[in-house]
């Protein structure tokens, strides 16, 4: 079945410190990966995406994730966290051919001064 | 940037009212989705539409439910019979040909009493 874990609810990180959300994922086909931060009402805005190639992917505000199909995980990482990012991350799979994402519970980032 | 746009953004209504969701995709993309969050639960697909048909549904998406594009700009969603249960955040996503990132609307926070 398909599906996306991510075991982490909540995380406190104080600023400055790195930042890592782990994202387990079980997909029958080539997955698509993605990463989305939802602030508060606000809507999802795409952080980053995996479709192939480098296993490392960039995305916006500096963060960036790694891809590793032998452990079913694209975790997210920032090397140092600003107060702005405290926002709740969703991690979601996909496969080819435009079809639903599957989305992971979120983890809720609190970014202590 | 173009957006996914959503009216309205907080819906309340009453038990056994029809209630519809209005979505305004991004203007080039071809594939709709609607999603919805239960409070404190995952991000959950409900419907996708392509070429004014719908696509896939999930087992949420029963009779009460249905999505129209009426005018080709405009993506709703309808609940006919509200139920408490129906109570949620609703996402409106669109993406388009050659690229399979979904974009996402703010979403509708839709409370039945």
């Amino acid at each position: 079945a398909q599906s996306v874990t991510q075991p982490d609810i909540h995380i406190t990180v104080s600023e400055g410190a790195s930042l890592e959300l782990r994202c387990n994922y079980s997909y029958g086909a080539t997955p698509y990966l993605f990463w989305y931060v939802q602030s508060p009402g606000q809507g999802l805005q795409l952080l980053l995406k995996y479709f192939s190639g480098d296993t490392l992917v960039q995305g916006i505000k500096g963060f960036e994730a790694e891809f590793k199909r032998s452990q079913s995980s694209f975790n997210l990482r920032k090397p140092s966290v600003h107060w702005s990012d405290a926002a709740e991350y969703f991690c979601a799979v996909s496969g080819y051919n435009f079809n639903k994402f599957y989305f992971g519970s979120g983890t809720k980032l609190n970014v202590k001064p | 940037e173009p957006e996914v746009t959503q009216t309205p953004s907080h819906q309340v209504t009453q038990m056994g009212q029809e209630v519809i969701l209005h979505c305004v995709p991004i203007s080039n993309h071809l594939y709709f989705y609607w999603y919805r969050q239960i409070l404190g639960q995952k991000v959950e697909f409900l419907v996708s539409f392509y070429n004014n048909e719908i696509s896939e549904k999930s087992e949420i998406f029963d009779d009460q439910f249905s999505v129209e594009r009426p005018d080709g700009s405009n993506f709703t969603l309808k609940i006919r019979s509200t139920k408490l249960e129906d109570s949620a955040m609703y996402f409106c996503a669109s993406t388009s040909s050659g690229i399979y990132e979904q974009y996402f609307g703010p979403g509708t926070r839709l409370t039945v009493t």
